[in-house]
Parts: structure tokens; sequence; C-alpha cells
């Protein structure tokens, strides 16, 4: 069935360093979504990019959608502590009225 | 601009009963949607809700079963609580299908 696998799982990172995670679907995307949950949180909404190759920019954080819109990427430049929590991707399939979320990378940043 | 409200925050039921949770989706969105995430898992899509119509549904028995109402507001139901079913419900609204999610707090229900 459909899987939206990201990676790595998890990240630790010190503060002023690059992250960055990779989110690959076995079938094509419509769109796909980035979200970030705080613990003991619920997900909030970061961006959405819709074109195939599209790259989109927010500060620090700059997001990719492969040209196939099966894979995208969030990166994130010169980390802080603020930016602790987990990243989901996350889209519609084309095959099906599903919407689908990624396993997660969850980021840890040591000041 | 109310955002997105789920009650009861935290539920505790026995195996086999039946569960109601309620959400209120935020001003002016037509959609909502509902997903079940496990500890330290993503969320699992249940299903949508478009205009009062289930506009897709995921991997999920039909046991689960949810309502919307003409003020957009959404109802999931499970029956026959399965063990498994502890997690955190999230409930989600937005402005149409393909439009970014707003998610409310969660209920935390778990199952004895």
């Amino acid at each position: 069935g459909q899987q939206v696998m990201q990676i790595p799982q998890y990240q630790h990172v010190q503060e002023g360093e690059d992250f960055t995670t990779y989110c690959n679907s076995s079938t094509t995307l419509s769109n796909i979504q980035w979200y970030k949950q705080r613990p003991g949180g619920h997900p909030v909404f970061l961006i959405q990019l819709v074109k195939s190759g599209e790259v989109k920019k927010q500060k620090r954080l700059t997001f990719q959608f492969g040209e196939a819109k099966k894979n995208s990427s969030l990166h994130i430049t010169a980390t802080q502590t603020t930016d602790v929590g987990t990243y989901f991707c996350a889209g519609y399939s084309n095959t099906g009225n599903q919407f689908y979320f990624g396993t997660g990378t969850s980021l840890t940043v040591i000041p | 601009e109310t955002g997105v409200t789920q009650s009861p925050t935290h539920l505790i039921k026995t195996r086999g009963q039946q569960v109601t949770l309620r959400c209120s989706s935020q001003s002016g969105h037509n959609t909502v949607s509902w997903y079940q995430q496990a500890l330290g898992q993503g969320p699992q899509f249940i299903f949508q809700y478009y205009r009062e119509e289930e506009n897709g549904r995921g991997n999920f028995p039909p046991r689960f079963s949810g309502l919307q109402f003409p003020n957009y507001s959404s109802e999931l139901n499970v029956n026959a609580l399965e063990l498994d079913d502890s997690a955190l419900y999230l409930c989600a609204s937005s402005v149409d299908r393909n439009s970014p999610l707003h998610f409310g707090n969660g209920t935390r229900l778990t199952v004895t």
C-alpha cells in the first residue's frame, strides 16, 4: 500500500548546525505539506508545495518538491533550540482520496 | 477567528465500549478530517468530510465512523473499542480538500 517514509527517524545536532529531513512517497502526490509537532502538541502547518520541482523558503527553512512529485526535503540552516520537534511531510495521493503523513523526523538541538 | 476545538481532552474507556469524539472546525472551513496518532508515530488518516459527505477514507475498519453537521462540526464514533485504539485522536479543518490542515489539540483516548 501507499507509504510515505522519512529519513532520518531521529537527528541530534549542535545548535548552529544544519539539518535536513527527506520524505519519499511510494506513489505520486498531488501536493506536499510540511508540519511541525512539538512534544505534547499538535501538528502545525509550515508550508505547502504544489508544482513539480518547486522550492520555497521561509527564513532559515528551505522546502523542495521533487520533479516526479514523489519526494520532498526540508532543510534548516543554523538550527536554533526553538527548532526542536518532529517534522512531518504529508500529502494527497493522486490514486485515491487519502491523505498520508510521513513517518516523521524528530529533531533535537543541543545548546 | 475561532480555532479548531476538540472535546473531551482525555477519555478512559473499557474494551468493547463505544466512544464519540467531537470537533468544531475553524470559522470558514468546510472540510474536516480525523487522524489517529499512536505514541511516537505519525498521524494516520481515518477519514475526511466535505460539506457533510465522506470524501475519503483511510485503512480503518467500519467500526470507525463519522458525521459532519451543517455547521461543519464533526463527530468521530468508534464502536467495540480495542486496546490498540488507545491513541491521540486529532481533528483538523481546512478551507477545502487540498488546503493546509488546522489541527485541534486532540483527544487522548485510553482503552483498558
